[in-house]
C-alpha cells in the first residue's frame, strides 16, 4: 500500500512569510505527527492529529499551527516565517498513535531566506 | 529530553554483525524500547521494537537485558545500505502521550567496505 506521502518536497519562502504543508498519511491512519527537524536541535516533535483534533504538542510557538481533515490528511501551517524555522518537516502516521509504529514521510525541506 | 543514551558514532565491515547499545536505566515498566533508522535526507524507517523479550524480524534482531536498563540493536549482516544514523527510544503505549516520539542524538553507524 501507498506509504505516507508528503508535499511539496522542497520550498523555499522568505521571512515573514506563510508556508502550508500537507501530509497524506497511510490509508487507514487515523494520527498524524509532525516533527521538526533540524542540525542543532534534532528531531523535535510538533504536535500530533487524531480524528480531526489535536491530541498532544510539543514546545513550539503559537506560529505553528495544524490541522486534520475528515479523511486523516492533515496540514501544518508556520506564518510570519524566521530563518531558525529552516529545517526538514517530516510527518508520521500511525492507525491511532497509541500502541502501533509509526510510519514517516520523506519529509518537505524548508528553506527561509 | 530523550531517555536513552547512545554512542555518537559507530563503524562496522561489511557482511559482519553491527551492535548498536542503548542505554535506559530510567525505563519504567510500562514502556517499550523502539529502534528507528534514517538515512540521509529521508524519513525515519521503523525497524523493531519490544517490551522485555529478544525480538527479531526480518531487517534486525533486540536484545533487551534482564533488568530492562539497556538494549542493543544487531544488524546479522551489515551492508552498505545499512549506514544510517540509529535512534533507540523508549515509548509508553497506550497512553495518550504515546504518538509524542522523543528522539535523542541516535547513533551514525558507518558500515565499510
Amino acid at each position: 500500500k501507498a506509504g505516507v506521502t508528503q508535499t511539496p518536497r522542497y520550498l523555499i519562502k522568505t521571512r515573514g512569510q506563510q508556508v502550508t504543508l500537507s501530509c497524506s498519511p497511510i490509508s487507514g491512519h487515523r494520527s498524524v505527527s509532525w516533527y521538526q527537524q533540524t542540525p542543532g536541535q534534532g528531531l523535535q516533535f510538533l504536535f500530533e492529529y487524531f480524528s480531526e483534533t489535536q491530541r498532544n504538542k510539543g514546545n513550539f510557538p503559537g506560529r505553528f499551527s495544524g490541522r486534520q481533515f475528515s479523511n486523516s490528511r492533515s496540514e501544518m501551517n508556520v506564518s510570519t516565517l524566521e530563518l531558525g524555522d529552516s529545517a526538514l518537516y517530516l510527518c508520521a502516521s500511525s492507525y491511532d498513535g497509541l500502541n502501533t509504529e509509526a510510519f514517516f514521510g520523506q519529509g518537505t525541506r524548508l528553506t527561509v531566506v | 529530553d530523550a531517555k536513552t543514551t547512545q554512542p555518537t558514532s559507530m563503524d562496522c565491515a561489511e557482511g559482519r554483525a553491527a551492535n548498536l547499545p542503548c542505554n535506559h536505566s530510567t525505563i519504567s515498566g510500562n514502556e517499550y524500547v523502539y529502534w528507528y533508522r534514517q538515512i540521509h535526507s529521508q524519513g525515519p524507517q521503523y525497524i523493531i521494537h519490544g517490551l522485555k523479550n529478544n525480538e527479531t524480524n526480518e531487517m534486525a534482531s533486540l536484545i533487551i537485558t534482564e533488568d530492562r536498563k539497556s538494549s542493543t540493536l544487531i544488524l546479522p549482516h551489515a551492508t552498505l545500505r545499512d549506514t544510517a544514523v540509529y535512534y533507540c527510544i523508549v515509548r509508553a503505549l497506550e497512553s495518550s502521550s504515546a504518538s509524542k516520539i522523543i528522539f535523542g542524538s541516535g547513533t551514525r553507524l558507518s558500515i565499510r567496505p
